[in-house]
């Protein structure tokens, strides 16, 4: 079955204690963007790739590093949580080409007190 | 961050009724895409549009992409409970190589059986 897939699904953590959510995907997707999800602001992009070692900022970078050393994962870290972080992440993926709808994960809640 | 406008924030409707919701932007998008959410779940595609004036359908789903470019909107016929959930429209701007989704803040759809 194509999907993408974020884990863990629930997290919760204290302030600055490094964490990883990682995505999956298995469809030899090119594109993958992480996105975070909060009441009021709705989803945001946090960073982008556009293939294995190709990555870039979105909207709200700061606080985040990401990885993609291969085409089916790319890791999201949070090197020292915070409250703030406190969020709803999506991962999502697409194949290059034709602008191609986003396929999501199903998310990730991660809880920083 | 740049969001679509989209309207209503939320309905509340009977079973069999017919449900109709719009996006609007300041800006031109070369893509309209329509989303459900699930509590829980993340964002599955609905609807993709790929051309002004375009009208599509999936089921007793219809969405079109307005001549402008500028706006978007979304019918279902008939609702049946399971269609609860959070639709949300989403434009796809071409910024570069990014398949950055600028998104509405959602429609929360509530069926009384």
């Amino acid at each position: 079955e194509a999907q993408v897939t974020q884990n863990p699904r629930y997290l919760i953590t204290v302030t600055g204690k490094k964490l990883t959510v990682t995505c999956s995907q298995n469809m030899n997707h090119e594109y993958m963007s992480w996105y975070r999800q909060d009441p009021g602001l709705g989803l945001r992009q946090i960073y982008y790739s556009m293939n294995v070692e190709v990555t870039d900022k979105g909207d709200v970078p700061e606080g985040y590093k990401v990885s993609r050393k291969e085409k089916r994962n790319f890791p999201l870290i949070l090197e020292s949580p915070s409250p703030n972080q406190t969020s709803l992440y999506f991962c999502a993926s697409s194949p290059k080409g034709r602008p191609s709808p986003l396929h999501f994960g199903n998310g990730t809640r991660l809880t920083v007190t | 961050g740049q969001q679509l406008n989209q309207s209503p924030q939320s309905m509340f409707i009977q079973e069999g009724e017919d449900v109709s919701m719009n996006c609007t932007s300041s800006s031109i998008f070369n893509t309209w895409l329509w989303y459900k959410q699930d509590p829980g779940e993340g964002p599955v595609l609905l609807i993709a549009l790929y051309k002004a004036g375009e009208l599509t359908s999936n089921g007793r789903l219809t969405a079109q992409f307005g001549i402008t470019r500028k706006d978007s909107f979304l019918n279902i016929s008939a609702s049946i409970p399971s269609d609860v959930g959070i639709y949300f429209c989403a434009g796809l701007s071409n910024a570069g190589n990014n398949r950055k989704l600028i998104w509405g803040l959602g429609t929360s759809l509530a069926v009384n059986p």
